[in-house]
This record gives structure tokens, C-alpha cells and sequence, in this order.
């Protein structure tokens, strides 16, 4: 059974603050997904990482993807209060279906940043 | 574009109740996912379908739960039933393949609460 481990699971920083989500998964993969979700709404896909080493940027955000580790780490450099939020990694176990498992999520960091 | 649609966007129901929740993906998307959010138990993954077969329905939480889909398009997830556990938000996402992705887009999700 896949399993994703998100950590931190709250987070309260400062503005202006650099600071680092992880995310471990059990099994092999090589789709892992960021997502991004705001109190009431739904889910806003913010990364999609695809092969080991994979890196990508979207202002002050950047996520990595480390398949040998079996890790992902999202970067925030620089945090403002509008990047509050609750963020989730989620992984696909992949397969020659694709996507026909579904993806298997984390529990989601809270994350607050304060003025 | 027209992003996923779901409806209805809340919904309130008594015990023993049946609902029917709707998705209509974006257009040109053949695969469909359905995910259950809720504060106990995080998202999961209830059932996928690519194009009108669903391969697996092992993710739905009981035998009160079906979903169907037709003409490769609109989706209904069917609850028979209804018990207050099945309080949740329920979401609807969908994908096509792009460069090895199976990016799911997410829909704004029906809040079913039952009383």
C-alpha cells in the first residue's frame, strides 16, 4: 500500500521567511504532485514533477523530486501572507494503466504566514 | 476554458437518505477520478473511470456506494443510505495524458452533509 508523509503538518512563519515542506512516499513512482488549497475551495494544481531530479519554480515557490530518496521537498523563499494556504503532495503509483489508482495524498500542511 | 463542474455544490440530506452528486469534466478529458475529503480521514481515493468503464471499484468505502459514467462524459457518484459518516466533501477531478502526465484537474467539490 502506498503511503505519503507530509512534514510539517502546520506551519506558521513570518513573511519574508524561507522554509521547507517534505514529502516521503513508500513505493517507487515518478509522478509526484503539488497541490494547493485554500479554506472552502478545492484543489489548484501548482507542480507536476515527473522524473528524478526534477525541479520546477513558480515565484516563490519550487519543488524537487528525488525518486531514489523517494522524497519531494517544496521550497518557499522569500514568504508572503498571500501563500497561506494548505499544501499537498500526492503521488501516482503509476503502472501501464496510468493514473488508474488514483493518487494517494498527504494529510496537507497548514501553512500561516503572518505579517 | 470551462474548468470541472460539479453539483450540487452543497447538499444536505437526512439518514437513510439516497443523493446523487454530478462531475462533468473538461471537455476532451477522458479519465475521471472521484475523492472524498474529510477532516478525519484526509482525501481518498474512491474510484476512477477512463472513458465509461471503471477497472476497479475496490476504493469505494462500501457496497452503498456506486458511481457511473456515460457517453465518456458526465459522471454521478450514487450513495444509497446515507449514514452520517459519509459527511464530506466529495471531488470530482479529471485528466488527459500530456508528455507522461496524468495531471488531475479538480472540480469545486459538492459538500454533502447528513443529518
Amino acid at each position: 500500500e502506498l503511503k505519503v508523509e507530509q512534514n510539517p503538518l502546520f506551519l506558521s512563519m513570518q513573511e519574508g521567511k524561507n522554509y521547507t515542506i517534505y514529502c516521503n512516499y513508500s513505493t517507487t513512482s515518478d509522478r509526484l504532485y503539488w497541490y494547493r488549497q485554500d479554506p472552502g475551495k478545492s484543489l489548484e494544481s501548482l507542480f507536476v514533477l515527473l522524473s528524478n531530479g526534477a525541479v520546477k519554480q513558480e515565484g516563490r515557490l519550487m519543488a524537487s523530486l528525488d525518486t531514489k530518496a523517494r522524497l519531494s521537498t517544496l521550497h518557499i523563499t522569500a514568504a508572503v501572507h498571500d501563500l497561506s494556504a494548505t499544501y499537498f503532495c500526492a503521488v501516482d503509483s503509476g503502472g501501464s494503466g496510468g493514473g488508474a489508482d488514483g493518487l494517494t495524498f498527504g494529510k496537507g500542511t497548514h501553512l500561516i504566514i503572518q505579517p | 476554458g470551462a474548468g470541472v463542474s460539479q453539483s450540487p455544490s452543497n447538499k444536505v440530506t437526512e439518514k437513510g437518505k439516497d443523493v446523487e452528486l454530478r462531475c462533468d469534466p473538461i471537455s476532451g478529458h477522458t479519465a475521471l477520478y472521484w475523492y472524498r475529503q474529510s477532516l478525519g480521514q484526509g482525501l481518498e481515493f474512491l474510484i476512477y473511470f477512463q472513458g465509461n468503464s471503471a477497472p476497479d471499484k475496490s476504493g469505494l468505502p462500501s457496497d452503498r456506494f456506486s458511481a457511473e459514467r456515460t457517453g465518456g462524459s458526465v459522471s454521478t457518484l450514487t450513495i444509497q443510505r446515507t449514514q452520517q459518516e459519509d459527511s464530506a466533501v466529495y471531488l470530482c477531478a479529471s485528466s488527459h495524458v500530456s508528455g507522461g502526465s496524468y495531471e488531475q484537474y479538480f472540480g469545486p467539490g459538492t459538500r454533502l452533509t447528513v443529518t
